[in-house]
């Protein structure tokens, strides 16, 4: 079935370090792929999106591409402040049904020391 | 962007209680809602898939009879977890969604405690 996978966490980094976190997808058809992050003690918020091959999603300094060819959707941003520790997810859609049911990766935590 | 309240946000209670959560889209109207289980350290599991007016659809090994959902509206839903025990603690939240490349929007999340 459709899965997502994405690196382990923590992951810990100074303060304007370069970030990256992998994810990578399984899915039958053409899935609509997501970055949503969350705040301790909140709810997700959705930070980017990409809904076809080779889209970039960007927002907030955050930029991830969909990647048919590697199956991949890996979230990167140059420059990380303190404020953006959180938990990341990375997410696909399904287009069975049309309901937009989405398959959460495990999350990856994100500690940003100054 | 568009906002959802669910609440209570958190809630402490002997076992046995029945506990009502509610989840109100304040700005827009979805047909679809989500609920989602979260343990700590982990991912979000769906729970069921309510669209307005119908049954929920539950996902494999999701008990319907302990957890009840109500789609009243296309603006509010809401999941009573019925004789709560111990192992019915987590967190709990809810998403209105539609298409399958529209984002959903998520609550804040309520943190359920049985005693």
């Amino acid at each position: 079935g459709d899965s997502v996978t994405q690196m382990e966490g923590p992951v810990t980094l100074s303060e304007e370090a370069f970030l990256t976190i992998n994810c990578t997808y399984t899915a039958t058809g053409y899935p609509s792929l997501f970055w949503y992050v969350q705040y301790p003690g909140e709810g997700l918020q959705l930070l980017l999106k990409a809904t076809k091959a080779d889209d970039k999603g960007s927002n907030k300094g955050f930029e991830a591409t969909y990647r048919k060819e590697t199956t991949s959707f890996h979230l990167e941003k140059g420059s990380v402040q303190v404020s953006d520790s959180a938990v990341y997810f990375c997410a696909l859609s399904t287009r069975s049904g049309n309901t937009g049911k989405l398959i959460f990766g495990q999350g990856t935590t994100l500690q940003v020391k100054p | 962007g568009a906002v959802v309240s669910q609440h209570p946000s958190r809630v402490i209670c002997k076992s046995g209680t029945s506990v009502k959560i509610e989840c109100r889209s304040l700005d827009f109207q979805a047909t679809t809602m989500f609920w989602y289980r979260q343990f700590p350290k982990q991912s979000l599991m769906l729970m069921a898939t309510s669209n307005e007016g119908s049954k929920a659809t539950y996902e494999q090994g999701v008990e319907k009879d302990k957890f009840l959902i109500n789609h009243a509206s296309l603006t509010l839903s809401t999941l009573t977890v019925t004789s709560a025990h111990p192992e019915d603690s987590s967190f709990y939240i809810c998403s209105f969604g539609g298409h399958s490349n529209q984002p959903q929007h998520f609550g804040d999340g309520t943190r359920l405690s049985i005693l």
